[in-house]
């Protein structure tokens, strides 16, 4: 099956730093990626829909200026969280659109990135 | 109004044993897709099975069934013979406007629990 990786699986830093996280389709090519968020014992929340080559699309409440998403390749986006908080502390999760796979089967998750602002 | 619920926070379930769990959805598109993703402690989304609106018999795969009642709006996940690694958040998702030129996205719920008793 297809799949994805992120980096890095866990990172902690400092309040006000900005922090960038990449997500990599690793055996197919990906027009679209999604970015989500998850809260402790909370469900995924969409916040962006990357496209390659052009400016992502925010969910509204989320803060563009503050998560720039880049999609520059087929195979890569990434999320930089820019002057982080402590309550942008989370579990950041990216999916990529298979576009050569059938409807079952053509979204596929990174495993996720854990961020810790102190 | 949410658009996938999923009214069990946790369930238990002895070992061997199958466990239903249940997700209901909303939506007025005739063409969507239904998902179950499972999550381990370590984060990662493991997809499960997948139900097409229009698919004429109930998925399964391996141990996992899709109950779909698409009249009552249900599509209740069945894991027969329950096993400890089983234990995990549980996640149903949707995809509207399968036919057109939709984003992609998938709506998930909140999640269930599954804790699987020795």
């Amino acid at each position: 099956g297809a799949v994805v990786s992120q980096h890095p699986s866990w990172v902690i830093c400092k309040s006000g730093t900005s922090v960038k996280i990449e997500c990599r389709s690793l055996d197919f090519q990906a027009t679209t990626m999604f970015w989500y968020r998850q809260f402790p014992k909370q469900s995924l929340m969409l916040m962006a829909t990357s496209n390659e080559g052009s400016k992502a699309t925010y969910e509204q409440g989320v803060e563009k200026d503050k998560f720039l998403i880049n999609h520059a390749s087929l195979t890569l986006s990434t999320l930089t969280v820019t002057s982080a908080h402590p309550e942008d502390s989370s579990f950041y999760i990216c999916s990529a659109r298979n576009t050569a796979g059938r409807m079952y089967n053509e979204q596929f998750f990174g495993p996720g990135t854990r961020l810790t602002v102190l | 109004a949410q658009k996938i619920t999923q009214t069990q926070p946790g369930m238990f379930v002895q070992e061997k044993e199958a466990v239903t769990l249940d997700c209901t959805y909303d939506t007025s598109d005739p063409s969507y897709g239904l998902f179950w993703y499972k999550q381990p402690s370590s984060g990662e989304m493991i997809f499960l099975i997948y139900q097409g609106s229009y698919d004429q018999q109930n998925a399964t795969e391996g141990r996992y069934s899709l109950n779909f009642q698409k009249a009552r709006k249900s599509a209740n996940l069945v894991i027969s013979a329950s096993q400890l690694g089983d234990s995990a958040m549980y996640f149903c998702a949707m995809r509207e406007s399968l036919s057109g030129a939709g984003s992609y996205q998938l709506t998930f719920g909140k999640g269930t629990k599954l804790s699987v008793i020795p």
